[in-house]
């Protein structure tokens, strides 16, 4: 069983440029959740993807954007990047057709914003 | 806003003893919690869920929901070194559990050999 994998591992980006992160579900996970985790805080929910469609936010503004791929893998995309972008980007899969839901992590995408 | 409320910590436990974490939830409407370790530098990783009133255990670990008290506490027993981490408490953003998950800041706990 193939977990999920998550790419680039580290980016270094400037203010107001925009970044693409990529996530691969785990084989037979079809939802694809992204999260936000700045140091010492728990992940946030950004948004989540199921069946090609955003399917439940959190608090994040437009500019943080997703797609999601016939073959459920997902790309995070944000754009106008701030310094408080600052973080460590995980990619969580699960399957909806099991409950209760479990969701499995990647490695994760350090993105540096300067 | 769904809130998880977890102490920060560190928490400190010798080895050997048991380690408990607490967690405190605002939504009476969420039906099921998770908790997840974290290593530094590492993504979190599943230790168990919990659904239902009462315990559950499984190998070392003891997850504890009172639904009335919007509580849920993990124990782990026979602490290792190895179980020194951030540990992280969650449910679901929306009661349905069709979204992702809220989650807590998460209890740094240190196992003192």
């Amino acid at each position: 069983e193939t977990g999920v994998t998550q790419s680039p591992t580290h980016l270094i980006k400037t203010r107001g440029q925009q970044v693409t992160l990529r996530c691969s579900s785990q084989s037979g996970h079809n939802t694809v959740s992204w999260y936000q985790q700045a140091l010492g805080q728990g992940p946030q929910f950004i948004f989540q993807y199921y069946r090609e469609e955003e399917n439940g936010r959190g608090n994040f503004p437009p500019r943080f954007s997703g797609l999601q791929f016939p073959n459920y893998s997902s790309e995070l995309n944000v754009n106008a990047l701030e310094l408080d972008d600052s973080a460590l980007y995980l990619c969580a899969s699960s399957s909806r057709d099991r409950g209760p839901k479990e969701q499995f992590f990647g490695p994760g995408t350090r993105l540096t914003v300067l | 806003q769904k809130e998880v409320e977890q102490n920060s910590g560190p928490l400190s436990v010798p080895e050997g003893a048991i380690a408990s974490l607490n967690c405190t939830y605002s939504d009476r409407g969420s039906q099921s919690f998770f908790w997840y370790r974290q290593y530094s530098g590492k993504s979190p990783e599943l230790i168990m869920f919990i659904y239902s009133n009462g315990d559950k255990e499984d190998g070392r670990f003891t997850a504890q929901l009172n639904k009335a008290s919007q509580y849920v506490s993990l124990l782990i027993r026979d602490s290792q070194p190895s179980d020194s981490a951030t540990y992280l408490c969650a449910v679901p953003h929306s009661g349905g559990g069709a979204d992702g998950l809220t989650f807590g800041k998460g209890t740094h706990l240190i196992i003192q050999p």
